[in-house]
């Protein structure tokens, strides 16, 4: 089955303690992204990569980093986290952006720091 | 830089009657737009999209959107809403720089 999972689910931690949140996709997209979604201002994103090697941020990308070094995976890592960065995150990819594909997104992790 | 407008929180229809969840954009270019729906503890699953063409795209589940580029708008219709159709929706656009922009989302409730 074509999917994006994202690794774990829900996860409550505290200040300073330095986490990963995995994705993966099964399809061979080019394309792959993270968004934060928050009560009132939708989806946000974090970071995105247009393809191996290759990681660009997105409109909040502070406190977070990624890497991409298969295609497969695109793992948020989350140096030193905060109480703002309590949020629902998503994982999407797509084959391309440019050629207008949608995105195929995870089924998200609800990340809770104290 | 582009944005999107989702202008209604809320949206509260009977079932069986039409729906409109309404979005406008601003964008540089030619847009490319989105809907998307998110049901609880779900991620958001595509619902149609513009990309050229025909202003009145068709979707999943009966839903359609008519381009408005005039207007600048791209709202979600359907003839005849369900129950099961209550969710968070959201708008996106993406522009010809590759970045892509989402709408606060809207939330539909169809009661019985």
């Amino acid at each position: 089955e074509a999917q994006v999972t994202q690794n774990p689910r829900y996860l409550i931690t505290v200040t300073g303690k330095k986490l990963t949140v995995t994705c993966s996709q099964n399809m061979n997209h080019e394309y792959m992204s993270w968004y934060r979604q928050d009560p009132g201002l939708g989806l946000r994103q974090i970071y995105y990569s247009m393809n191996v090697e290759v990681t660009d941020k997105g409109d909040v990308p502070e406190g977070y980093k990624v890497s991409r070094k298969e295609k497969r995976n695109f793992p948020l890592i989350l140096e030193s986290p905060s109480p703002n960065q309590t949020s629902l995150y998503f994982c999407a990819s797509s084959p391309f952006p440019g050629q207008g594909y949608e995105q195929y997104f995870g089924p998200g992790t609800r990340l809770t720091v104290t | 830089a582009q944005s999107v407008a989702q202008p209604e929180d809320q949206v509260n229809v009977a079932e069986g009657n039409p729906l409109t969840v309404k979005c406008t954009y601003s964008v540089s270019g030619n847009p490319y737009l989105f809907w998307y729906v998110q049901y609880p503890n779900r991620g958001l699953q595509f619902l149609l999209k513009y990309i050229t063409g025909d202003n009145l795209v068709k979707g999943s589940y009966g839903f359609e959107a008519e381009f408005n580029k005039s207007q600048t708008s791209f709202h979600l219709k359907k003839p005849s809403a369900l129950v099961s159709d209550s969710a968070l929706y959201f708008c996106a656009v993406r522009d010809t720089n590759n970045d892509m922009r989402f709408g606060a989302g809207t939330r539909l409730t169809v009661k019985p």
